[in-house]
């Protein structure tokens, strides 16, 4: 059964420094997303990606984060200088393109800022 | 804004035992609502939907009955078994605004003792 996988699953960085998590959703969905889970709180979406560009962002997707499709089969998301309040579970999810439809969730990367 | 409502955890159960996770929402648009499932170092996973008011989603025996009128998606499952033991999260998104961010509850650790 294809599935979304990510990688690193567990990534620890010091403040300041950029750190980037990888995905690979499955191969024929053409919607792409990134969540996050601080711990205890709640899975907050972060952005969609739809034909090579943002579709949707919420308001903590901000100028320190960017995403990207490089070549094809990876979607990233890049932090650029991270923040102690970054710390959190990463997800990413993909889905096929109909609105309403199950969106398939990688396991997540957990990122601890130091 | 949108918001998922879930009762908190964590929810302790004899095998068998009858479940109930309550969900409520708030919804900008008209929503379609999901429960979604998470077992321990794994992704999220759908375990049900339903897209329209009064209907019925059902999988794996649970089942969660869309209730405009009482804004609420409640999870149901009438014998639980020990591998039920995960969290589960109440999620919508506003299909009619072509939104295909998923707005999630807190999620509800699920212990099922044998």
């Amino acid at each position: 059964e294809p599935e979304v996988t990510q990688t690193p699953s567990h990534q620890v960085t010091q403040m300041g420094q950029e750190v980037i998590l990888r995905c690979v959703p499955i191969s024929n969905h053409l919607y792409f997303y990134w969540y996050r889970q601080i711990l205890g709180q709640k899975v907050e979406f972060l952005v969609s990606f739809y034909n090579n560009e943002i579709s949707e962002k919420s308001e903590i997707f901000d100028d320190q984060f960017s995403v990207e499709r490089p070549d094809g089969s990876n979607f990233t998301l890049k932090i650029r200088s991270t923040k102690l309040e970054d710390s959190a579970m990463y997800f990413c999810a993909s889905t096929m393109e109909d609105v309403g439809t199950e969106q398939f969730f990688g396991p997540g990367t957990r990122l601890t800022v130091l | 804004g949108d918001s998922v409502t879930q009762m908190e955890g964590p929810v302790t159960l004899s095998e068998e035992a009858f479940l109930t996770i309550n969900c409520t929402y708030t919804a900008t648009g008209y929503p379609s609502l999901f429960w979604y499932v998470q077992y321990p170092g794994e992704g999220l996973q759908l375990l049900l939907k339903a897209t329209k008011a009064d209907d019925k989603g059902s999988n794996k025996g649970f089942e969660a009955t869309y209730r405009k009128e009482t804004t609420s998606f409640h999870l149901e499952k009438g014998s639980v078994q020990v591998s039920d033991s995960a969290v589960y999260f109440c999620a919508l998104t506003i299909t009619d605004t072509g939104r295909r961010a998923l707005t999630f509850g807190s999620g509800t650790r699920l212990q099922v003792q044998p």
